[in-house]
Formats: structure tokens, sequence, C-alpha cells
């Protein structure tokens, strides 16, 4: 089973920041957090990953609390070709995925 | 960078056929993974290969699901025979490695359909 929870759905309108938020309460020490999406039709594509840090890349930002019990993605200026199932996932060997939150950025 | 691709995308059959598909990972990736999506659920994990050899196959039916990667680079999944339930996307991902910080990146799939 997933050990994460994410909201099943969320909007966003174009330009503007989308927060993603995810909880993984039971994670463990040497578990990552991983994100990845999947639009339609096509298979999921890495986004960011982190174990501690924040960290950021060209796509998103992925912010880790301290006590490592959730974490926020963050797509700085959301495109409608950001509309996508985004996944959430706490890996120590496999990757393990939930439903996602569905996200639907609008014009 | 060429990514993972599989072949074909697209594939009908009818219940009690066989069925195969095909994976080249990205070039230098040891570990080797299949998985299947049903609709509206997130990807679940059918096999790990590293190199050829398996690591984990504890969510293929075996009954029916077969996999091989012979000489650690190109895998095949193979269905015989297949069942209605079995309509589902198939998807392949390949990383450098199986530690928890070595990236899987994801193929575009195959979509089967079982009538």
């Amino acid at each position: 089973d997933a050990k994460t929870t994410q909201p099943t759905s969320m909007d966003c309108a174009e330009g503007r920041a989308a927060n993603l938020p995810c909880n993984h309460s039971t994670i463990s020490g040497n578990e990552y957090v991983y994100w990845y999406r999947q639009i339609h039709s096509q298979g999921p594509q890495y986004i960011i990953h982190g174990l501690k840090n924040n960290e950021t890349n060209e796509m998103a930002s992925l912010i880790i609390t301290e006590d490592r019990k959730s974490s926020t993605l963050i797509l700085p200026h959301a495109t409608l070709r950001d509309t996508a199932v985004y996944y959430c996932i706490v890996r120590v060997d496999k990757l393990i995925f939930g439903t996602g939150t569905r996200l639907q950025v609008f014009p | 960078e060429a990514g993972v691709a599989q072949s074909p995308r697209y594939k009908i059959i009818e219940k009690r056929q066989s069925v195969a598909f095909w994976c080249n990972p990205i070039s230098g990736h040891a570990t080797l993974y299949w998985y299947q999506q049903i609709l509206g659920q997130g990807p679940k994990l059918l096999i790990q290969f590293q190199n050829n050899g398996v690591v984990d196959d504890s969510q293929l039916p075996k009954d029916r699901f077969s996999a091989e990667r012979l000489k650690g680079v190109d895998s095949t999944l193979k269905i015989q025979p297949a069942k209605l339930e079995d309509s589902a996307v198939y998807l392949c991902a390949s990383s450098l490695g199986a530690r928890p910080w070595e990236t899987q990146y994801f193929g575009p799939g195959t979509r089967l359909l079982v009538l």
C-alpha cells in the first residue's frame, strides 16, 4: 500500500504557482520522497526527489518539513501542459504508486 | 539521450490469446522494471531485473505472465493466456541501479485491450 496521502484533485490558474501537498507521516529515516507526474496517455515522468533538504530543479521545487512527515511540490508558474496526475512516493527500494493528485490548470 | 523505448504502443487481442511486449531501456541502465497500470490506478510493479537476473517478481502472476532480459539489455514481457482483467497499460522503466536515490525513467507504455 502507498504510504502517502494526497488530495484527489486540485485546480490552479495558468501562470500561478501550483502547490501540491503530500502527507507521509510514517516515513522512515532512509526513505526518499519522490514526485512523478503522468500526463494523459503517457508514462510517468520523473520530477524531483529529496531526502531531508529542500530541492529545486528546472521543473519544480520540493519542500520537505523538518520532521519529514509532509512535503510540498511547487510548480512556480503553472502552464496548461502541467495538467496531469501527480504522484508523491516515499521510497527505500520499490516505487509504490497511490492514486495521486489530479491537477487541472485552467486559462 | 534516448529514453526508454517500448513496442507495440497498442495491442488488441481476444481472451486466451498470447501477447508479448518489448522494452529497450536507457543505455547503461542495469536495472529494468515492468509495471502494470489499470485504468484509474497508479502503476504496480510486476518484476524487477538487475542486469539479466530477477530481483523481485513477487507481484507477477506466474501462471500466465513471464518475463526475460537476455544479455541484460532488452526485455520482453509475455502473457499467455490473456484474461479480460489483463487489460491495462504495461510500462517499462529503467535506472542506473536499484538504490533509492537512483531515479527510474519510464517508457510510454503499451496499452493492451483484451476482448
